[in-house]
């Protein structure tokens, strides 16, 4: 098993509606959590992290945390054409091992 | 600041040949990753350094591969020899190493490897 797994897509959302992106990861003991955003030719960028069960909400961006059920996920709201991308999650095990893990990643498209 | 910064953007070379990516972390940032991407693979850690020092260097593929870190504000990959299997995008990133395992790893922008 992967310790990070994601969707690979690729993801298409109409303009304006939700884009729902999802991140299960396998070690239990995974204490932080990262969405990172890569548009096509260029690196990472952070867009938010998570450490607690519930929401955390960022503008346009909600990252949600089941650590129960080893899951990480990323709304998107209004979405927009800037927002296709490719989106990571990333998955760092415990506080002062600074080792972040990544998903493969899923290719999200919106469409106009 | 500058960022992270990375030399060079693209490298082509012939398989056999030695290669060496480098890194310039940001100023003050106490930890460097080497990350490798690919299509099939995604991004995979490579080695990661804490204070110049190698603290998990699972993830380099095989003997092939080695990293340095001589000082903290500069950190070299090389691939002697290069095989086509190689041909990549390696990434370098850094963080402060503070704030509880909360902070952010700010990316450079890349070399992209290519093997023939």
């Amino acid at each position: 098993q992967k310790e990070v797994e994601q969707n690979s897509g690729p993801l298409s959302v109409p303009e304006g509606a939700i884009a729902s992106l999802n991140c299960t990861y396998s070690d239990r003991g995974s204490q932080s959590f990262f969405w990172y955003r890569q548009y096509s030719g260029k690196s990472p960028e952070l867009i938010m992290f998570i450490y607690s069960n519930g929401d955390k909400e960022d503008g346009r961006f909600t990252a949600q945390l089941n650590k129960a059920s080893q899951y990480v996920s990323l709304l998107i709201r209004d979405s927009q054409p800037s927002d296709s991308a490719t989106y990571l999650c990333a998955v760092r095990v415990r506080f002062g091992n600074e080792k972040l893990t990544f998903g493969t990643g899923t290719r999200l498209t919106i469409i106009p | 600041d500058a960022g992270v910064i990375q030399s060079p953007r693209h490298e082509v070379t012939e398989m056999g040949q030695e290669v060496t990516l480098r890194c310039k972390p940001i100023s003050g940032h106490n930890s460097l990753f080497w990350y490798r991407q690919t299509m099939m693979r995604g991004l995979e850690l490579l080695i990661y350094f804490n204070n110049n020092v190698p603290i998990d260097d699972s993830g380099m593929p095989e003997d092939r591969f080695s990293a340095k870190m001589p000082n903290a504000s500069f950190s070299t990959l090389k691939i002697q020899p290069s095989e086509p299997r190689d041909s990549a995008v390696y990434f370098c990133a850094s963080h402060s190493g503070t704030g509880g395992g909360l902070t952010e790893a700010f990316f450079g922008q890349g070399t992209r490897l290519t093997v023939v």
